[in-house]
């Protein structure tokens, strides 16, 4: 089973800043990573598939990168709606996995 | 719109049954593969099964398989989760997700989620 570790656990930004967001992968996944974004109390929704691609109607804000084992979700500009927590998901193998999550939070 | 509502969620004793269902609407649901995919209060996602769209391939993870099932009926836009032998570990919220048009792996709608609490 491929894990995939998200760093830092805790990410604490100004609104208006830049948040990097990490995740690795412990073996090679290609470019067949995902990000996820859920608030609290609602289901998670798809930001990035293919490690850069955005998915319909994300803010250009949001990018993606990386590819093999090292993979990055950069936030721009931070906006008061995008304090949330942010899963990565390999789909490379199965069985699927995520990570175990980002918080991004009001600093 | 496309729209997913999990339901059949609630409290079971350990080593007892429950089956989930999802009901879709707003889209050609025997035209994509869906998935459950569930987390555990105050914790992460875990990626739990798959179905493709005509209910022939099915893929789980390694926690759950011998004791859930997934399946669908088509007719009835439903998805389906037969969870047997249940564990204190299972207990989650448990959402079905639809997987982008063309692959199994990518998923893009999503429910809001049952909640299941497996406790004596």
């Amino acid at each position: 089973e491929r894990v995939m570790t998200q760093s830092p656990a805790t990410l604490s930004v100004s609104p208006g800043e830049r948040a990097t967001l990490s995740c690795r992968a412990s073996q090679t996944i290609g470019s067949n990573l995902a990000w996820y974004q859920q608030k609290p109390g609602q289901a998670p929704r798809l930001l990035i598939s293919g490690a850069s691609t955005r998915a319909t109607a994300i803010p250009a804000r949001f990018s993606g990168s990386g590819s093999g084992t090292e993979f990055t979700l950069t936030i721009s500009s931070l906006q008061s709606e995008d304090f949330a927590v942010y899963y990565c998901q390999q789909y490379n193998n199965w069985p699927l996995t995520f990570g175990g999550g980002t918080k991004v939070e009001i600093k | 719109q496309v729209q997913l509502a999990e339901s059949g969620g609630g409290v079971v004793q350990p080593g007892r049954s429950l089956r989930l269902s999802c009901a879709a609407s707003g889209f050609t649901f025997s035209s994509y593969a869906i998935h459950w995919v569930r987390q555990p209060p105050g914790r992460g996602l875990e990626w739990v099964a798959v179905i493709s769209s005509d209910g022939i391939n099915k893929f789980y993870t390694d926690s759950v398989k011998g004791r859930f099932t997934i399946s669908r009926d088509n007719s009835k836009n439903t998805l389906y989760l037969q969870m047997d032998s249940l564990r204190t570990e299972d207990t989650a919220v448990y959402y079905c997700a639809r997987a982008i048009s063309g692959t199994y792996r990518i998923t893009d709608y999503w429910g809001q989620g049952t909640l299941v609490t497996v406790s004596a």
